[in-house]
């Protein structure tokens, strides 16, 4: 599987955008980029994917480089409640294994 | 809510008991999960199961004994755990395997504690 490599921490202040970058430059063709997010001492929360376009949902968007070797989640206005650990997941797994990393503790500050 | 419920919510066992963990999803989902969360480590994958049939075990020691009886209901049945099998336990649904639709739905897990 290929591994992703995410900050171990970043701030945002309310109201900003929030843009959190991932490596992957291992990442296969047929492997797709996840994004989930873990609010403390909940269970992890879907929040997008995409294989090479850019996707956007309620949430968030997802910015995948042309070479598909790195992606970046964008929250466009943060607030308190987008406080948590940041997953982003390739799967490739046929069985849907979701290998999850330490991720990236996002702080929202008012 | 995720569609995804566990039950109970907190458990505290001894080292000689035997209990299980009841998940249960209303999504129509095929596939259901269970991950273990010990603290300060990362979600590590247990089990797979595919409409009712196991497809995988992550390496994990005899004392988890998993059971699907139908594509709803996912249990975990837990007997001579060790204190390091203290966790959170997280069962998860998703529609299949497919790589492009795996969005996986999360309950919001046991707190378990083993004296």
């Amino acid at each position: 599987d290929a591994k992703t490599t995410q900050p171990t921490s970043m701030d945002c202040a309310e109201g900003r955008a929030a843009n959190l970058p991932c490596n992957h430059s291992t990442i296969s063709g047929n492997e797709y980029v996840y994004w989930y997010r873990q609010i403390h001492s909940q269970g992890p929360q879907y929040i997008i994917h995409g294989l090479k376009n850019n996707e956007t949902n309620e949430m968030a968007s997802l910015i995948i480089t042309e070479d598909r070797k790195s992606s970046t989640l964008i929250l466009p206005h943060a607030t308190l409640r987008d406080t948590a650990v940041y997953y982003c997941i390739v799967l490739s797994d046929s069985w849907g294994k979701l290998q999850f990393g330490a991720g990236t503790q996002v702080v929202v500050t008012p | 809510e995720t569609g995804v419920t566990q039950t109970p919510r907190h458990l505290v066992m001894g080292m000689t008991n035997k209990k299980s963990l009841k998940c249960e999803q209303h999504l129509g989902h095929n596939a259901m999960y269970w991950y273990k969360q010990s603290a300060k480590k990362p979600l590590e994958l247990m089990f797979v199961y595919s409409l009712e049939e196991r497809v995988e075990n992550n390496s994990v020691p005899s004392r988890f004994s998993p059971e699907c009886p139908n594509s709803s209901h996912l249990f975990l049945h837990l007997h001579t755990l060790q204190p390091e099998d203290s966790a959170l336990y997280l069962c998860a649904s998703s529609h299949g395997f497919d790589r492009g639709t795996n969005e996986q739905f999360f309950g919001p897990g046991t707190r378990l504690t083993v004296l």
